[in-house]
C-alpha cells in the first residue's frame, strides 16, 4: 500500500530564516505530487505540483519554491520566511499518467509552520 | 464569489443523529468531487469519490451530487463522537488545472 511521509511535523522558525520541507512517498512509482497551504479555518490552496523529476507548475507567486529532485521526494524551500508563510503544509499525491479528472489525491500528515 | 462555498460550521449533533454537509459551486466544468475528513491537526484523509450525479453509498455515510443545481451533499447516518472533525468538499474539472478546489470545511461536532 502507499505511504506519504512529511517532515518535520511541526517548525518553529525566525523571519528570515530558510526553510526546507521534506515530503516521500512510498508503494507507487512516478506519482502527481502536490504542496498546499491551508490556513486557519480555510480551505487548502495549490502552491505546486509536478507531474516527473525537475518538473514543477507553480500555482501562486510567492515567497516559497518547489524541486523534485527523485521520483518520490518533494521538498518545499524558502530562502527567507515571512511572517506571511506561516500555516500548515500539505503534500499529497495522486497516481501519475492518468488522463482528465480521475486523480484522487492522498494527504500527508502535515507541517505546521510558524514565522516568528 | 468563491467557486466552491462551504458553511464553517460549527455543527454540533447528539450522537446517533442523522449529519448532511453541504456545498454550492458556481463552476459547471467540475466534474468530479471529493469529501475528505480532517481532524485537528491532521492531514486531509479522503472519505468519498463520485463523479456523477446522484447518490453513492459506503457504510455510514452518502454522497450525493446535483450537477443541475451545483449542489453536493454528504450524510453521516447514525453519528458517532469519532466523526468530529472538520469535512471538507473538493472538486475538480475533468480537464485544466490538476488542483482539487476545496471548500474552507465545515466543522461537525458529535455530543456523546
Amino acid at each position: 500500500s502507499q505511504t506519504i511521509h512529511q517532515w518535520p511535523a511541526t517548525l518553529v522558525q525566525p523571519v528570515g530564516s530558510p526553510l526546507s520541507l521534506e515530503c516521500t512517498v512510498e508503494g507507487t512509482s512516478n506519482p502527481n505530487l502536490y504542496w498546499y497551504r491551508q490556513a486557519a479555518g480555510r480551505g487548502l490552496q495549490l502552491l505546486f505540483y509536478s507531474v516527473g523529476i525537475g518538473q514543477i507548475s507553480s500555482e501562486v507567486p510567492q515567497n516559497l519554491s518547489a524541486s523534485r529532485p527523485q521520483d518520490r521526494q518533494f521538498i518545499l524551500s524558502s530562502k527567507k520566511l515571512l511572517l506571511s508563510d506561516s500555516g500548515f503544509y500539505l503534500c499529497a499525491w495522486s497516481i501519475g499518467g492518468l488522463a482528465g479528472g480521475q486523480e484522487t489525491q492522498y494527504f500527508g500528515p502535515g507541517t505546521r509552520l510558524l514565522v516568528l | 464569489q468563491k467557486e466552491v462555498e462551504q458553511d464553517p460550521g460549527p455543527l454540533s449533533v447528539p450522537e446517533g443523529a442523522i449529519v448532511s454537509l453541504n456545498c454550492t459551486y458556481s463552476n459547471s466544468a467540475f466534474q468530479y468531487f471529493m469529501w475528505y475528513r480532517q481532524y485537528s491537526r491532521k492531514g486531509p484523509e479522503l472519505l468519498m469519490y463520485t463523479y456523477s450525479s446522484g447518490n453513492k453509498e459506503d457504510g455510514r455515510f452518502t454522497a450525493q451530487v446535483d450537477k443541475s443545481s451545483k449542489y453536493i451533499s454528504l450524510f453521516i447516518r447514525d453519528s458517532q463522537p469519532s466523526d468530529s472533525a472538520t469535512y471538507l468538499c473538493a472538486m475538480r474539472s475533468y480537464t485544466g488545472r490538476r488542483a482539487l478546489t476545496f471548500g474552507s470545511g465545515t466543522r461537525l461536532q458529535v455530543q456523546p
